[in-house]
């Protein structure tokens, strides 16, 4: 079965500093892979997708992830955290080719200290 | 153009008792989806809408749930009778075109409480 972890339940960076937030897979074709954040009171933001080609692929907000199939992992990267990153983090693998349901990481919560 | 909303904000309801959520998409997206997230664990897929068409729904939990898409446009989601587990974040996404992988865009979700 599919299926997604991202180890660090709660990461805390100084701002300016880089940040790296690690998310491995289990899927047996292709996997179509996202990064989702959420802020609080808001929802699920979508940050960058991979669905085949250049494996680093380049998000909204500065961010970026690379793919590694060796690695069974999508993990999200930004080289200079800002006050307003603090949010949970969410990564995704859809669950077929059709698109439809999407299986979520259990999410990292990211604070920022000044 | 607005996003997808989602209402209540928050409900509190005691055991027993029955809920209905309602999920407004974003205007045009045929694929509609209800996900949840229970406290701590990962957000878990529900039910995916196509128009008014249920496409798939191995994820709903019981009977006790009960999703409509009447008209292809809004959607509710009913618990009848809620139950404690059923406490959690529902989220509804909307999606543009059906049999792709097109960006789901989220609202804010529906934090339900079960006493």
């Amino acid at each position: 079965a599919q299926s997604v972890t991202q180890p660090d339940i709660h990461i805390t960076v100084s701002e300016g500093a880089s940040l790296e937030l690690r998310c491995n897979y289990s899927y047996g074709a292709t996997p179509y892979l996202f990064w989702y954040v959420q802020s609080p009171g808001q929802g699920l933001q979508l940050l960058l997708k991979y669905f085949s080609g250049d494996t680093l692929v380049q998000g909204i907000k500065g961010f970026e992830a690379e793919f590694k199939r060796s690695q069974s992992s999508f993990n999200l990267r930004k080289p200079s955290v800002h006050w307003s990153d603090a949010a949970e983090y969410f990564c995704a693998v859809a669950a077929n080719q059709a698109g439809t349901a999407l299986i979520f990481g259990k999410g990292t919560t990211l604070s920022v200290s000044s | 153009e607005a996003g997808v909303t989602q209402f209540p904000s928050h409900s509190v309801i005691e055991k027993g008792q029955t809920v209905t959520l309602r999920c407004d998409p974003i205007s045009g997206h045929d694929n509609l989806y209800w996900y949840r997230r229970v406290m701590g664990k990962e957000i878990k897929f529900l039910l995916h809408f196509v128009k008014e068409s249920k496409q798939d729904e191995s994820g709903m939990p019981n009977n006790r749930f009960l999703a409509e898409r009447t008209g292809g446009t809004y959607s509710t989601l009913k618990v009848q009778p809620a139950e404690l587990e059923d406490s959690g974040v529902y989220f509804c996404a909307s999606s543009q075109v059906a049999g792709a992988i097109y960006e789901q865009y989220f609202g804010p979700g529906t934090r339900l409480t079960v006493t």
